[in-house]
């Protein structure tokens, strides 16, 4: 069974929505996790990380929750903008080890 | 400064040429990290040093060689590679541990193995 599963795979949403992606993990043996942000052919943005004694982290218009208890990880993005269109994926990180989701791409319409 | 440098960007080789990649950071960084990823996979752990020295392996072949020359470069020397080899090839670094083990990520060398 996968380790670290995202949900949905793929989202399509009209500019200005407010979303959630999730992530969900099953070995609930945690350090960190941490959201990025990857556009086509490049590297990885790093867009949140929440350490394994803190319950969520927020930067602008994001906001990432953590419930270890039940494995998962939500990235919330308000107000929607095409320039957020991108995969996210999340990261588990525990003995120096991370990983990852398959990841959501989102696409915002303008 | 929160860059993480990485060369080539692209890099073409024939199964029988030796080449490397490299990645730098300056952000005082003591842990450095080697992905690869597959097209529409996420990336996969290859390598972690800790402190200049190789803490994870993740079973990778031999014909991959890491190597961490000091604390700001890290060297992936390849000899020998398969088509199946052919990825995105991505470095990262960090703090160790602690409240800043974020990981920043270099755009990646993106190898083609014919």
């Amino acid at each position: 069974k996968q380790e670290v599963t995202q949900i949905p795979a793929a989202l399509s949403v009209p500019e200005g929505e407010n979303l959630v992606l999730n992530c969900s993990f099953t070995d609930s043996a945690i350090y960190n996790l941490q959201w990025f942000r990857q556009d086509p052919g490049k590297g990885l943005t790093s867009l949140l990380l929440i350490q394994s004694s803190q319950r969520e982290q927020t930067s602008g218009r994001l906001n990432a929750s953590l419930d270890k208890s039940s494995g998962r990880s939500t990235l919330y993005i308000a107000a929607s903008q095409p320039g957020d269109s991108a995969t996210y994926l999340c990261a588990k990180t525990n003995a120096g080890k991370s990983t990852f989701g398959d990841g959501t791409t989102l696409t915002v319409k303008p | 400064d929160t860059e993480v440098t990485q060369t080539p960007k692209h890099l073409v080789m024939g199964m029988t040429n030796k080449k490397s990649l490299k990645c730098e950071q300056h952000m005082g960084h003591r842990a450095m990290y080697w992905y690869k990823q597959k097209a529409k996979k996420p990336p996969e752990l290859m390598f972690v040093y800790s402190y200049e020295k190789l803490s994870i392996n993740e079973s990778v072949p031999s014909r991959f060689s890491p190597e961490c020359p000091n604390s700001s470069l890290l060297n992936l020397h390849l000899h020998a590679l398969q088509p199946e080899d052919s990825a995105l090839y991505l470095c990262a670094s960090s703090h160790p541990a602690g409240a800043k083990n974020i990981q920043y990520f270099g755009a990646g060398t993106r190898l083609s193995v014919l």
